[in-house]
């Protein structure tokens, strides 16, 4: 079962901030974060592990509730090359380590 | 920083031929993944591949699919009679372990299928 990504798309002027949801249904074992721009392939911004921890990558972080089975990502003062595509992927425990189930995407477009 | 390649980057087939799509992924990666995204939707899980077999695939990899590691350096992804649906982009994927390790994806390949 895909995880569900909210909002389906947004659009920011160059340094606004923006927060992409994650949630499943699902007990997870981690959730991986990449960006994808039209055409390329998907880029790996960051993975969280259960535990509810809090990573960050220069102005874009991202926090993961183990609780509620659900990660947002944050992007602070949000530039121009921000924008693309931007998918969650989670991992479930058992067999299915490693294999990542993907939410539909939210498109982030940043104007100047 | 190390990458996965695939090649080719462009397929165009007719409906009803073979095609391999090749990969080599990063050289001390042990698990090997490959993933399709159609045109404008979401990347989907194929099949994961450790230890020469198959260890999981969706329901998107029939008996049509198949998966091979030749030669210890490629990893292929066959599609045995290819039909209009299976126009998309073909990504490989490998990461060095299973568990909540980042996954490295190849530029993929567009396979197109007339």
């Amino acid at each position: 079962q895909q995880p569900v990504q909210s909002p389906q798309a947004v659009i920011l002027r160059e340094g606004e901030d923006a927060v992409i949801n994650c949630s499943s249904s699902k007990a997870l074992y981690s959730v991986h974060w990449y960006r994808q721009k039209h055409g390329e392939a998907p880029v790996f911004l960051m993975i969280l592990l259960k535990g509810g921890e809090q990573k960050g990558h220069e102005k874009i972080s991202a926090s993961f509730n183990e609780k509620k089975q659900q990660s947002s990502l944050y992007l602070t003062a949000s530039q121009l090359s921000y924008s693309g595509t931007y998918f969650c992927g989670t991992e479930s425990g058992g067999t299915s380590y490693g294999k990542l189930t993907f939410g539909q995407g939210t498109i982030l477009t940043v104007h100047p | 920083e190390p990458e996965v390649t695939q090649t080719p980057s462009h397929q165009v087939t007719q409906m009803g031929q073979e095609v391999i799509l090749r990969c080599v992924p990063i050289s001390n990666h042990l698990y090997f993944y490959w993933y399709r995204q159609i045109l404008g939707q979401k990347v989907e899980f194929l099949v994961s591949f450790y230890n020469n077999e198959i260890s999981e695939k969706s329901e998107i990899f029939d008996d049509q699919f198949s998966v091979e590691r030749p030669d210890g350096s490629n990893f292929t992804l066959k599609i045995r009679s290819t039909k209009l649906e299976d126009s998309a982009m073909y990504f490989c994927a490998s990461s060095p372990y299973r568990v909540g390790e980042k996954a490295f994806f190849g530029q993929g390949t567009r396979l197109t299928v007339v």
